[in-house]
């Protein structure tokens, strides 16, 4: 079974750090980009960003919102995704899911495929004072 | 950033009856690929988002044919013919073509 579990949440002053794990287990964790998105309580979806794979130079990218606080790695020797959040504000307050995508690159171009079809059950990140 | 338009944001639908949901994109959603990554999540109450199709019109695993999905371009909807009591909860289009990928404002779906 395809598995992503979230853990690492929890309750954080403003201005501290807090990093968050994505346990994968049940596919080739080496073979996938690897995504996070956040959900503000009673508020909608938000990516954050994602991690490629070594095959594709384990380069990221992060929403404006986060990018230079935020940062995302991965140990694909244990199939875990990292999300290093520093400086944390207030409105970083949300529920963080991961997910994940595979790159193809077919007759030269590069596609996604089973873009966003598993995510994890999310943890809860509260910054507060 | 690619800004996605829902509408409507709420709907109350007695059970039996259709409902449809839009989805405009700010530009075109077609890749470089070919492909069109629209993709459609439904979400209940305390769990996570559940994609329920994926390239404008493929159903994932699972979900009913009775839901839907159809559109081009900037375009696009999501159709359930007959709506069921499962169906409550709110339900997300989502853009994967260009990151940073971005989501509708979500429509909330309650049986009238």
């Amino acid at each position: 079974e395809v598995l992503l579990v979230e853990s690492g949440g929890g309750l954080v002053q403003p201005g501290r750090s807090l990093r968050l794990e994505c346990t994968a287990s049940g596919f080739t964790f080496r073979d996938y980009v690897m995504t996070w998105f956040r959900q503000a309580p009673g508020k909608g979806l938000e990516w954050v960003g994602f991690i490629r794979g070594e095959s594709y130079g384990g380069t990221t990218e992060y929403a404006a919102s986060v990018r230079g606080r935020f940062t995302i790695s991965r140990d694909d020797s244990k199939s875990v995704a990292y999300l290093q959040m520093n400086s944390l504000k207030i409105e970083d307050t949300a529920v963080y899911f991961c997910s994940r995508y595979q790159l193809l690159i077919v007759a030269g171009e590069m596609s996604m495929i089973e873009d966003f079809d598993i995510w994890g059950h999310g943890t809860m990140v509260t910054v507060s004072s | 950033d690619v800004v996605m338009t829902q509408s409507p944001l709420f709907l109350s639908v007695a059970l039996g009856q259709p409902a449809s949901i839009s989805c405009t994109s700010s530009r075109s959603l077609v890749s470089s690929d070919g492909f069109t990554y629209l993709n459609w999540f439904h979400q209940r109450p305390g769990q996570s988002p559940r994609r329920l199709i994926y390239k404008i019109s493929n159903r994932d695993s699972g979900v009913p044919d009775r839901i839907s999905g159809r559109g081009s371009g900037t375009d696009f909807t999501l159709r359930i013919s007959r709506v069921e009591a499962e169906d409550v909860g709110i339900y997300y289009c989502m853009q994967g073509t260009q990151w940073p990928y971005t989501f509708g404002q979500g429509t909330k779906l309650e049986i009238k």
